[in-house]
């Protein structure tokens, strides 16, 4: 199976910063990628699809990139809403599987 | 307005069995890739299954493989998980999310159920 691996797994910011995630996957998933927001005891949301990918309805400040291995998620100015936890997800091949999420607090 | 209601989650002693239902309306139901996915109680989340519009094809996380069946009913636009041989480890919510795009096999999903909680333990 694909390993997804993000980091941080924690991070800590302030209101307005610029916030980067980054996922890597053990071996080539195109931009096969994912990006998903979870508060507690909340179903996940999409954020992105196919590495780059805005879902409708997801504030510009979002952004993805990346393709390959390497794939980042950013979020340009952060704000109150944005402190959850952040999953990267692969489905180039089965089974699908999710890196181990980054918890993002506030400083 | 697009919704997916599971249910039939609750308490199993491990080996025993159970069956997730998620009932889906407001879009075509039988256009869909269809997903479940778990979280163990404080941990992240993991992809389980997966099957095709019209039922056809199936796959699984191999933590699962030969214990799980999913399985759908167009007619009725329900998800079925069948859950056997349970494990202290099968412990999680788990939740059916339909694939982003119609037809195409993503695990991308847009769409999510409010979870069904399984619990395993004697």
């Amino acid at each position: 199976a694909i390993q997804m691996t993000q980091s941080p797994s924690s991070l800590s910011a302030f209101v307005g910063d610029r916030v980067t995630i980054t996922c890597r996957a053990s071996q080539d998933i195109r931009s096969d990628l994912g990006w998903y927001q979870q508060k507690p005891g909340k179903a996940p949301k999409l954020l992105i699809y196919s590495a780059s990918n805005l879902q409708s309805g997801v504030p510009s400040r979002f952004g993805g990139s990346g393709s390959g291995t390497h794939f980042t998620l950013t979020i340009s100015s952060l704000q109150p809403e944005d402190f959850a936890t952040y999953y990267c997800l692969q489905d180039y091949n089965y089974p699908y599987t999710f890196g181990q999420g980054t918890k993002l607090e506030s400083k | 307005e697009v919704q997916l209601v599971e249910s039939g989650g609750g308490l199993v002693q491990p080996g025993g069995s159970l069956r997730l239902s998620c009932t889906a309306s407001g879009f075509t139901f039988s256009s869909y890739w269809m997903n479940w996915i778990r979280q163990a109680p404080g941990k992240g989340l993991e992809w389980v299954a997966n099957i095709n519009p019209d039922g056809s094809e199936q796959n699984y996380v191999d933590s699962v493989k030969g214990r799980f069946t999913v399985s759908r009913d167009n007619a009725k636009n329900s998800l079925f998980l069948q859950m056997n041989s349970l494990r202290a480890e099968d412990t999680a919510i788990y939740y059916c999310a339909r694939s982003l795009i119609v037809v195409v096999p993503t695990g991308v999903t847009n769409f999510w159920g409010q979870g069904s909680l399984v619990s395993v333990s004697s």
